[in-house]
């Protein structure tokens, strides 16, 4: 059963560093999809994409995050300058449409 | 708009018991509901979805869900609670029949399983 995958499973880095987290849609898959969840708390929703364009995004996806999908297949979520609080676990989730979201495995962030 | 409330953040049941975990949902379209299963480290799982078929859906692992427009809620239910059942569970609510629409999490529920 083809599944998403997302690379790497753990990231630890400095506060103010570049990070680039990255997702491997289902190929037949048009609707990608970047959550997080900060320990102990609800996944929060962060950017849509479709089309090579965000759809929609939240308060929390400010200037310092951007998403694209370089190659045609990978997606990825980048932050410039990583803050303390930009610890979470990371999902990507790819739709073909209509509501289903296939999440990947998450890519947990420690920023320190 | 839209948003989930989850009744219960902890739910304790024997093994072999029935399972309930609430679910409330509001929204100003017609709504898909999820059910979606996260054990300890590990990603979401879809348990089940209400996308204005049946009302009472069946989910894997024996889980199923009843969606009430009435009383708004989407309620999870199993007859009998295993051990491996034991995870956190979050009920999601999303706009139905619309291709790129995001989806928007309850806090969840806790479900530990007795011996």
């Amino acid at each position: 059963e083809p599944e998403v995958t997302q690379t790497p499973s753990h990231q630890v880095t400095q506060m103010g560093q570049e990070v680039i987290l990255r997702c491997v849609p289902i190929s037949n898959h048009l609707y990608f999809y970047w959550y997080r969840q900060i320990l102990g708390q609800k996944v929060e929703f962060l950017v849509s994409f479709y089309n090579n364009e965000i759809s929609e995004k939240s308060e929390i996806f400010d200037d310092q995050f951007s998403v694209e999908r370089p190659d045609g297949s990978n997606f990825t979520l980048k932050i410039r300058s990583t803050k303390l609080e930009d610890s979470a676990m990371y999902f990507c989730a790819t739709s073909r449409g209509y509501n289903e979201q296939f999440f990947g495995p998450g890519t947990r962030l420690t920023v320190l | 708009a839209q948003s989930v409330t989850q009744l219960d953040s902890h739910v304790s049941v024997s093994e072999g018991t029935p399972v309930l975990l609430r679910c409330n949902y509001s929204s100003s379209y017609s709504p898909s509901l999820f059910w979606y299963v996260q054990h300890p480290n590990k990603g979401l799982q879809l348990l089940l979805k209400y996308t204005s078929a049946a009302t009472l859906v069946k989910g894997i692992n024996g889980f199923e869900a009843e969606f009430k427009k009435s009383e708004t809620s989407f309620h999870l239910t199993k007859p009998s609670a295993h051990m491996s059942d034991a995870a956190e569970y979050f009920c999601v609510v999303t706009r139905a029949n619309f291709g790129n629409e995001k989806l928007t999490f309850g806090t969840g529920t806790r479900l530990t399983i007795i011996p």
